[in-house]
């Protein structure tokens, strides 16, 4: 079974303070996601990735960066973390090339809280 | 920016009733539709790709009309463990690997 795994499930961090999310995937996938979940706005595209090195924004970047050294590993980081960055964060992965389907694996999610 | 629009719902039906979900996309360069399942406080997990000629998989029947941009997903004799959310998704762009564009979900709550 495909399996994506983010290294936290609940994080609580103040403002200001530098937060990493990580996730890794097992099953080789070349695209890998971050979208965040909040109530009444579905998931939202923060930033995705395509290939090792590589990165596009999604709908709402600011205020996030990410980092994909190895294929597996795709991190989210919050700079400077604000209050109105307090949500659900989800990772997620897809096979690229000819062979995609679109369909995407999951991770069980980071739920940050920032105070 | 590519819109996918669903009825919020929630929708409450009892056991054994047939359930229809709608949604609508905007972009109709889109290739590529699925049906995604979410349960409570879980991740979202595909429940099946919707394709042209429409598609069935057990209790779950899955239509695309391309001329009026969409998509509908029936559940026939609901099942408690149906209750959750479901969230329509397409492609951003033509092709089946582009950035996938998700609705907001329609919430379902199967009843005894």
């Amino acid at each position: 079974d495909v399996k994506v795994t983010q290294s936290s499930r609940y994080l609580v961090k103040r403002t200001g303070e530098k937060v990493f999310l990580e996730c890794v995937q097992d099953m080789d996938h070349e695209n890998m996601f971050w979208y965040r979940q909040d109530p009444g706005l579905g998931l939202r595209l923060i930033y995705f990735s395509y290939d090792v090195k590589m990165k596009e924004k999604g709908d709402i970047p600011e205020g996030y960066s990410v980092s994909r050294e190895k294929k597996e590993r795709f991190s989210l980081i919050l700079e400077s973390a604000s209050t109105n960055q307090t949500s659900m964060y989800l990772c997620a992965s897809s096979r690229g090339g000819t062979t995609g389907t679109g369909e995407l694996f999951f991770g069980e999610g980071s739920r940050l809280t920032v105070l | 920016r590519k819109e996918v629009e669903q009825d919020p719902g929630p929708f409450n039906v009892p056991e054994g009733a047939t359930v229809a979900f709608n949604c609508t996309y905007s972009n109709s360069a889109s290739q590529s539709f699925f049906w995604y399942r979410q349960d409570c406080r879980k991740e979202p997990k595909l429940l099946m790709s919707v394709y042209s000629s429409g598609n069935e998989d057990g209790r779950f029947t899955a239509q695309l009309n391309r001329a009026s941009q969409y998509i509908s997903l029936l559940i026939r004799d609901s099942k408690l463990s149906d209750s959750a959310t479901y969230l329509c998704v397409v492609t951003d762009y033509g092709g089946s690997q582009g950035n996938l564009i998700f609705g907001k979900g329609t919430k379902l709550s199967v009843k005894p």
